[in-house]
């Protein structure tokens, strides 16, 4: 498999519950994001690692903990959600390396419900 | 200063027409602008992207127009078709080179449809 996959794909959970979201790309790439997207607002930028390190946490708040055991996977960890955090995640990776040191390459999302 | 405005929110044009988007922004370290395609139940995806250093750049039926002095920039699907229906986003950045990865700043997105 190639690209930039994220499971899963949809996820229905309660204010109480917990659960994770997986990211892995294929590229090689070292750096990884995770965003979130909303309806007619613009893709926000939650977290970055690079090469397993985390060098952005745009003030996310505590009930989403990422999480990067390698340069390959990262997960967000979810817990106490509320309402309005429902909404598309979107994991992204690139790399210094490539060609194209500014593209970054994005898996299809999950979509996130919180009931 | 961090902000990337988009517009339209929404485009409707006919098959055959030139589709316009339009994108300002505030901070004049951006050096890089990228334009993301998406499609319902797929990530975005780089389409084009120019740096300030030239005003305009083409891909096949999409160019980007820079104007550096009005920070503005915009994305024109020429002979647009059924199959460019899709959310455009663009994009500002100034690139890390200590960091190695690069942060973009995203416009809200524009919903375009093309009738045929």
């Amino acid at each position: 498999e190639t690209g930039v996959t994220q499971t899963p794909r949809h996820l229905v959970m309660g204010m109480t519950n917990k659960k994770s979201l997986k990211c892995e790309q294929h590229l090689g790439h070292n750096a990884m994001y995770w965003y979130k997207q909303s309806a007619k607002k613009p893709l926000e930028l939650m977290f970055v690692y690079n090469f397993k390190e985390q060098t952005e946490n745009n003030s996310v708040p505590s009930r989403f903990s990422p999480e990067c055991p390698n340069s390959s996977h990262l997960f967000l960890h979810l817990h106490t959600l509320q309402p309005e955090d429902s909404a598309l995640y979107l994991c992204a990776s690139s790399s210094p390396l490539a060609g194209a040191k500014d593209t970054q390459y994005f898996g299809p999302g999950t979509r996130l419900t919180v009931l | 200063q961090q902000q990337v405005k988009q517009s339209p929110q929404s485009l409707i044009v006919q098959k055959g027409g030139i589709s316009i988007i339009n994108c300002a922004y505030e901070n004049t370290a951006f050096d890089y602008f990228p334009w993301y395609q998406q499609f319902p139940g797929k990530g975005p995806a780089l389409l084009i992207a120019i740096r300030p250093d030239v005003s305009e750049k083409k891909e096949g039926r999409f160019t980007i127009s820079f104007n550096k002095s009005a920070k503005q920039f915009s994305l024109h699907i020429m002979d647009s078709q059924p199959g460019d229906s899709a959310t455009y986003f663009c994009a500002a950045s100034r690139e890390t080179f200590s960091g190695g990865y690069n942060k973009l700043i995203f416009g809200a997105g524009t919903r375009l449809a093309v009738h045929p």
